[in-house]
Order: C-alpha cells, then structure tokens, then sequence
C-alpha cells in the first residue's frame, strides 16, 4: 500500500535554480493539494486540485505552480527559489472532491541556501 | 478570511493526567472539523472527524472532541495520557475545497 509517495525527501537549492517536488497518489483520490509546514505556522495550503486539469490557488501560491495532467500525480515546481521558500512540504490526498480526511505524504525537506 | 486558532503553543501534561487541546475555528457556516496528530519526521495522521450529528465524536488511540457551535470550538480530549501520545496536534476545518490548519500545539508527556 503506497499511499501518498513524495520525492525527494531532502533537497538543497542555491537561490535562483528550479526544482520540482513529485507527488503521485495510488487510491484513484479526486483531491490533491501541496501545503508547506513552518515552525510555530502550522500547515499553509499552497495549491490545490480538485481532479484531472483543474488547479488552484490556496493561501501562499506565490512562486510555485502546479498542474495535474493525471490523477496520480500533482507535482509542484519552484520555478526561481528563494531562501524563504525553505520549508518542510506535504502533499494530501483526499477521495472527495472537497478536503475530507487528508492522507498525506512523508514530507520533502527543502533548504534554500 | 477563514482561520483556526490553537491558542497553546505547548503544553506539558503528566503520564495518566487527562488532556485537553483547544481550538477554534472562525465564525460562519460550521466546516468540517478535524484533529490531526504528527510525530517527528512523519506525515500527518486523521485522529477524528465531524462532519455533522453528534458533537461528541471518537478517534483513535482513545482521543475524542466535542463540537461546540455556540463557542466555534472543536477541542480534543484524551482521559489518561500515555508517554507515546507526545506529538503534535493540528486542528483542521475545510473551508470549500480548502482545509485550513491551526498552528499546532506541542504535547509533552513527563513521566
């Protein structure tokens, strides 16, 4: 039982490069969604979707884009990172179309140096 | 906008005590509520749910939470602590497609 599978699990960026963080989903889940995790913020919803070819934006969507070509998969790209996009990043999962019970992912730990 | 708030930051509860973490989540139409629990280093685990029905609601590992509309609270209850309960705990209410999530309170269990 996969579950929610994210890579990579570490990842170290200088300013400026590009990455992209994968999630893929194995329960046929309608719902996706990226959230990032500071210390002391909690989990902020960074983007979401809500099936095939449907995306959108949650509360700190700036300088990160998604798209979903695929039920599986929901891949979040940091196009030019910065030092404050240094985060520990999840990935959910839901049956619903709307958030019901979230299965999330173990995490990719992101460091911009 | 829509918010939770967990107003304990941390909080230290002895082995055997009983537990209590608040939330509360902004006024308007009743969300779905949830309590999510994360040990170091991992994802987040569904403790409990309510989506509607009794405000009395159990989850796993002995937690339960009361819904309570007059106060927009949803806090968490375990009756006897164990030292793996040491974690930390999120409050969630979904908002439409999105679900918003408390900043977290730390259990610490002291034995």
């Amino acid at each position: 039982n996969a579950g929610v599978t994210q890579t990579p699990k570490f990842q170290v960026l200088k300013t400026g490069q590009s990455m992209t963080l994968q999630c893929a989903q194995d329960m046929n889940h309608e719902y996706m969604s990226w959230y990032r995790q500071d210390p002391g913020m909690g989990l902020r919803l960074i983007h979401y979707s809500v099936g095939a070819g449907i995306t959108d934006q949650g509360e700190v969507p700036n300088g990160y884009n998604v798209s979903r070509s695929t039920t599986e998969d929901f891949p979040l790209r940091l196009l030019s990172a910065a030092p404050s996009q240094t985060s520990v990043y999840f990935c959910a999962s839901s049956y619903v179309a709307g958030p019901g019970e979230l299965f999330f992912g173990e995490g990719s730990r992101l460091t911009v140096l | 906008a829509q918010s939770v708030t967990q107003p304990d930051i941390h909080i230290t509860v002895s082995e055997g005590a009983s537990l209590e973490l608040r939330c509360n989540y902004s006024y308007g139409a009743t969300p779905y509520l949830f309590w999510y629990v994360q040990s170091p280093g991992q994802g987040l685990q569904l403790l409990l749910k309510y989506f509607s029905g009794d405000t009395l609601v159990q989850g796993i590992k002995g937690f339960e939470a009361e819904f309570k509309r007059s106060q927009s609270s949803f806090n968490l209850r375990k009756p006897s602590v164990h030292w793996s309960d040491a974690a930390e705990y999120f409050c969630a209410a979904s908002y439409g497609n999105k679900l918003v999530f408390g900043a977290g309170t730390i259990l610490r269990v002291k034995s």
